[in-house]
């Protein structure tokens, strides 16, 4: 699975768009973007994935770059309850489903 | 939403000693994992599994480990003679055809070995 750079660490206000980049320069052509956050030692939750088109859900929107080598996890009206770890995460969409390789995410703090 | 259950939440240990750490999958998901978070590091997976055997292993995954789907609910891991180093939380997830591409993790058992 291709690997994938974020910064360590952002800040966002709350009520604010909270912008998290991910870089994934090596992603080959089945290979997914998912997004996922672990708050304070929960299990991993599930936000958004897409492959090459923008995608959006009740949660967040991800944009991806047309060529596919960088995207964007927007949550619209960050709150409080967003502070949270953020893992980027490339996956191919063959036989090993679920085997996510999770690096070090970034550290969203949401504040007042 | 539907969810997947491990049981215990945490557990203290002696070391030597085997653990059995328990997990109920989504119902009709047939794909099932193991990771591992060891404190302040980041998740990593252990195993996957499916149709009664393992698919994937990593190499964390050695012979003190082992996992087994003993009935039609439950998944488990267990760990033969636990060592400080197997301090950490066990993340089990399940993924299923009808739930897209969405693996979705359970909330994890704190293993503490002493």
């Amino acid at each position: 699975d291709a690997k994938t750079t974020q910064p360590p660490s952002m800040d966002c206000a709350e009520g604010r768009a909270a912008n998290l980049p991910c870089n994934h320069s090596t992603i080959s052509g089945n290979e997914y973007v998912y997004w996922y956050r672990q708050i304070h030692s929960q299990g991993p939750q599930y936000i958004i994935h897409g492959l090459k088109n923008n995608e959006t859900n009740e949660m967040a929107s991800l944009i991806i770059t047309e060529d596919r080598k960088s995207s964007t996890l927007i949550l619209p009206h960050a709150t409080l309850r967003d502070t949270a770890v953020y893992y980027c995460i490339v996956r191919a969409g063959g036989t090993s489903y679920g085997k996510l390789t999770f690096g070090q995410g970034t550290i969203l703090t949401v504040h007042p | 939403e539907p969810e997947v259950t491990q049981t215990p939440s945490h557990q203290v240990t002696q070391m030597g000693q085997e653990v059995i750490l328990r997990c109920v999958p989504i119902s009709n998901h047939l794909y099932f994992y193991w990771y591992r978070q060891i404190l302040g590091q980041k998740v990593e997976f252990l195993v996957s599994f499916y149709n009664n055997e393992i698919s994937e292993k990593s190499e964390i995954f050695d012979d003190q480990f082992s996992v087994e789907r003993p009935d039609g609910s439950n998944f488990t891991l267990k760990i033969r003679s636990t060592k400080l180093e197997d301090s950490a939380m066990y993340f089990c997830a399940s993924w299923g055809q009808k739930s897209g591409n969405t693996i979705y993790f359970g909330e994890g058992s704190w293993l503490t070995v002493v």
